[in-house]
């Protein structure tokens, strides 16, 4: 499994873009990046994922460098309820059983949105 | 839709005790996932099931087992319960093409005293 390296922690002023990075430099050319998040005590929350073009939807943007070895999410307009650890991950296939991916978490950065 | 539904929310059990943790899912997923999660700490998988009559296990295996009932349900057991198995509970579940996002149950907060 290609491993993340992501902050502890990260600060945002509310209504202001936050921007997390994520490191991931033995990424493998099939391996996409993932991003989500744990508000509080729940239940992790897909946020958005991409292989090596930039993606955007309703909830981020991913950037991805040129030779895919680090990512960013950005959350255009930071509000209170962003508030939560934000995991990086690379998802592993494994070959022999047909492209299923086992998904592995780090300890992920802990953004605080700040009013 | 339901989504992942895992059951119960929370649990408390002595030394010693076993019990079952239940995890359901209704988006047709092949494959699924229980992780724990302490405090202060990233999740860790326990085992997984990449497809209806597989398990394999993860980083964290020793203490537990897992069935993988049919294609909608995959259970947790401890059958001697150890304090430092007090943890919260995730269960998740993925299909299969490239680019499918895992969905995570509510999490059950267990505590052996």
């Amino acid at each position: 499994d290609a491993k993340t390296t992501q902050p502890p922690s990260m600060d945002c002023a509310e209504g202001r873009a936050a921007n997390l990075p994520c490191n991931h430099s033995t990424i493998s050319g099939n391996e996409y990046v993932y991003w989500y998040r744990q508000i509080h005590s729940q239940g992790p929350q897909y946020i958005i994922h991409g292989l090596k073009n930039n993606e955007t939807n309703e909830m981020a943007s991913l950037i991805i460098t040129e030779d895919r070895k680090s990512s960013t999410l950005i959350l255009p307009h930071a509000t209170l309820r962003d508030t939560a650890v934000y995991y990086c991950i690379v998802r592993v296939s494994l070959p022999f059983s047909g492209g299923y991916q086992k998904v592995t978490f780090g300890t992920g950065t802990k953004l605080q949105v700040i009013p | 839709n339901a989504g992942v539904t895992q059951t119960p929310k929370f649990q408390v059990l002595k030394t010693g005790q076993s019990m079952t943790l239940q995890c359901a899912q209704d988006m047709n997923h092949n494959s699924m996932y229980w992780y724990r999660q302490d405090p202060g700490m990233g999740l860790r998988l326990i085992y997984y099931s990449a497809s209806e009559g597989t398990t394999d296990k993860g980083e964290v295996p020793n203490g537990y087992n897992v069935s993988r009932l049919n294609k909608r349900e995959f259970s947790l057991r401890l059958e001697s319960a150890a304090p430092s198995q007090t943890s919260v509970y995730f269960c998740a579940s993925s299909g299969t093409r490239g680019g499918t996002e895992a969905f995570f149950g509510q999490g059950t907060r267990l505590t052996v005293v």
